[in-house]
């Protein structure tokens, strides 16, 4: 699976948007972006994924540059509950024996 | 849906005794994995199944770690004999084919 970069940690100010970053500029053609979130004392939380258009659910979007090296995770409006560890993976998560391989992640804060 | 649900929630055992984990998957999903979370090394995955075969199992400390999923509603993690270096919170997740991840709440396994 392609290794990810992400930021240790970031900010964001209550009800506005919040963008995590990631890098992974060895992906590969058959791997999808996947985010996860930990928030304390939780099993992580599906977020969103995709291959290589953006998309968008109820909990985020997700943004996927033209080359796929690198994509954004767009909180639209933060709340204090969106403050967890967020991960972002990239694994060949079309078959059926897709396995997650979580890094450290980004810890974001949302401060009111 | 209950989700995934893993038990016990908390588990306080002596050095030397057997531990076993418990986890009951979402019904209709066919791929179960086992992780572990500690501090110092993050999440690790330790094994996964897929249609009740174990298809990756590299991670898996050593041999006093065995994980066995009978049927498609049942998986247990048993570590024999624990050590105080076993401590940590061993969550279990399930998927069906190239969806997201469902975690389970997780186990918190203290050895003393």
């Amino acid at each position: 699976d392609a290794k990810t970069t992400q930021p240790t940690s970031m900010d964001c100010a209550e009800g506005r948007a919040a963008n995590l970053p990631c890098n992974h500029s060895t992906i590969s053609g058959n791997e999808y972006v996947y985010w996860y979130r930990q928030i304390h004392s939780q099993g992580p939380q599906y977020i969103i994924h995709g291959l290589k258009n953006n998309e968008t659910n109820e909990m985020a979007s997700l943004i996927i540059t033209e080359d796929r090296k690198s994509s954004t995770l767009i909180l639209p409006h933060a709340t204090l509950r969106d403050t967890a560890v967020y991960y972002c993976i990239v694994t060949a998560g079309g078959t059926s024996y897709g396995k997650l391989t979580f890094g450290q992640g980004t810890i974001l804060t949302v401060h009111p | 849906d209950a989700g995934v649900i893993q038990s016990p929630r908390h588990e306080v055992t002596e050095m030397g005794q057997e531990v076993t984990l418990r986890c009951k998957p979402i019904s209709g999903h066919n791929s179960l994995f086992w992780y572990r979370q500690t501090m110092m090394r993050g999440l690790e995955l330790l094994i996964y199944f897929n249609n009740n075969v174990p298809i990756d199992d590299s991670g898996m400390p050593e041999d006093r770690f065995s994980a066995k999923m009978p049927n498609a509603s049942f998986s247990t993690l048993k570590i024999q004999p624990s050590e105080p270096r076993d401590s940590a919170v061993y969550f279990c997740a399930s998927r069906r084919d190239s969806y997201g991840y469902t975690f389970g709440s997780g186990t918190r396994l203290t050895v003393v």
